[in-house]
């Protein structure tokens, strides 16, 4: 069965460096979307990308971060100047439209 | 925006008895609303979903029911397994087809022998 893939699975960093993490879904969907758990509380939603651009984006996804596809496969997320607040589980997710399937995440650590 | 509320937030059973778990929401446009389980440190997984158009849903031991009116949902979980044992969230999404899942603030299920 096929499923959303993304790498790295585990990323530590320091406060203001450039992240970028990296998503492969599913390859027929057509709707991607990134999410955020910070340790023991709910998944949050950043934002929605479909056909290459923004769909919708939540109060979290401030100038900070943005999203691409730089290709037919991936999709990335980066935040371009880290804070220690970024510390996360990001989810990366696909839909086709129905069932959002969601990757195993990259767990972010900001020091 | 959507607010959807989750209780309890812990939940223990004794192996073969059931679990409820009930969700409210508050943005009567949502229409599609999926149950995902969550295993300590991985990602979380669809185990059921239902949409607006029927009120209630079986997947063998699972089952969701859905109030539009009041505007609630539930799981159910019959015949509890301790590998049932997780953290399940509940979520709500809009009428697009891209739309976000909003997610409740999840539920940590623990079967015991």
């Amino acid at each position: 069965e096929p499923e959303v893939t993304q790498t790295p699975s585990h990323q530590v960093t320091q406060m203001g460096q450039e992240v970028i993490l990296r998503c492969v879904p599913i390859s027929n969907h057509l709707y991607f979307y990134w999410y955020r758990q910070i340790l023991g509380q709910k998944v949050e939603f950043l934002v929605s990308f479909y056909n290459n651009e923004i769909s919708e984006k939540s109060e979290i996804f401030d100038d900070q971060f943005s999203v691409e596809r730089p290709d037919g496969s991936n999709f990335t997320l980066k935040i371009r100047s880290t804070k220690l607040e970024d510390s996360a589980m990001y989810f990366c997710a696909s839909s086709d439209w129905r069932e959002q399937y969601f990757g195993p995440g990259t767990r972010l650590t900001v020091t | 925006g959507e607010n959807v509320e989750q209780h309890p937030s812990t939940l223990s059973v004794q192996e073969g008895d059931s679990a409820v778990i009930k969700c409210t929401y508050s943005d009567s446009a949502s229409n599609y609303f999926p149950w995902y389980k969550q295993e300590l440190g991985k990602r979380p997984q669809l185990i059921i979903d239902i949409r607006s158009n029927v009120g209630e849903k079986k997947d063998q031991r699972i089952a969701v029911t859905l109030n539009k009116t009041a505007k609630h949902f539930s799981l159910h979980i019959t015949e509890t397994q301790p590998e049932d044992s997780a953290v399940y969230f509940c979520a709500a999404s809009g009428t697009g087809t891209a739309s976000k899942l909003t997610f409740g603030t999840g539920t940590r299920l623990q079967v015991t022998l």
